[in-house]
């Protein structure tokens, strides 16, 4: 069964600043990898996905995310924090098992914004 | 806004009672997903419809059930409600459910007090 691991339960940087967000995950095969980000109070937004191709995928917001088969990672980036980015980030993984696709959420990294 | 509606945004209750939520996807999403999210077991799959079928069951308690109608709403249905079933309860669609690049759209979801 695939699983995701993100091992930072929460991170502060200070606005301006680089953020990066690590996410591992584990499946036996080429998985479907995706970033969620929740602000307070809402819903899950989609801020970018990898399926195949490139490896770099660029999202909404200025964020980023580098897809690493070696090293099992889909780690997000931004290289310059602003205070609303302040929120918590959740790593996915989509696998199709019995012609269905099933996403396992990470348990999530919890940014805070510091002046 | 992903176009995915959720109602009611608040619900408040009593232990015992029995409680419905409501959930409409985007325009031409068939499929339909159930998540909890509580503090101490995050981001929970409940169980996931196509076109009116349920198609996967995850962490889905007995005392839970849901359905998806003609017109591709759906509906979760928490009976005998515990203490422990407070928690933000998400809706999210997506187009189909037979694709390795789905990607599932959250609505704002529903948070659920019981007292």
């Amino acid at each position: 069964a695939q699983s995701v691991t993100q091992p930072d339960i929460h991170i502060t940087v200070s606005e301006g600043a680089s953020l990066e967000l690590r996410c591992n995950y584990s499946y036996g095969a080429t998985p479907y990898l995706f970033w969620y980000v929740q602000s307070p109070g809402q819903g899950l937004q989609l801020l970018l996905k990898y399926f195949s191709g490139d490896t770099l995928v660029q999202g909404i917001k200025g964020f980023e995310a580098e897809f690493k088969r070696s090293q099992s990672s889909f780690n997000l980036r931004k290289p310059s924090v602003h205070w609303s980015d302040a929120a918590e980030y959740f790593c996915a993984v989509g696998v199709v098992s019995g012609g269905y696709q099933k996403v396992t959420f990470g348990t999530g990294t919890k940014l805070q914004v510091i002046p | 806004d992903s176009g995915v509606t959720q109602t009611p945004k608040h619900l408040i209750t009593a232990t015992g009672q029995r409680v419905t939520l409501r959930c409409s996807p985007r325009s031409g999403d068939l499929s339909v997903y159930w998540y909890q999210q509580s503090l101490d077991q995050g981001l929970q799959f409940l169980i996931q419809y196509y076109n009116g079928e349920e198609r996967a069951k995850g962490n889905i308690l007995e005392r839970f059930s849901a359905q998806q109608f003609p017109d591709l709403h759906s509906e979760l249905n928490l009976s005998s409600l515990e203490l422990g079933d407070s928690a933000l309860y998400f809706c999210a669609s997506s187009e189909q459910v037979r694709s390795s690049t789905d990607t599932q759209y959250f609505g704002p979801g529903t948070r659920l007090t019981v007292l």
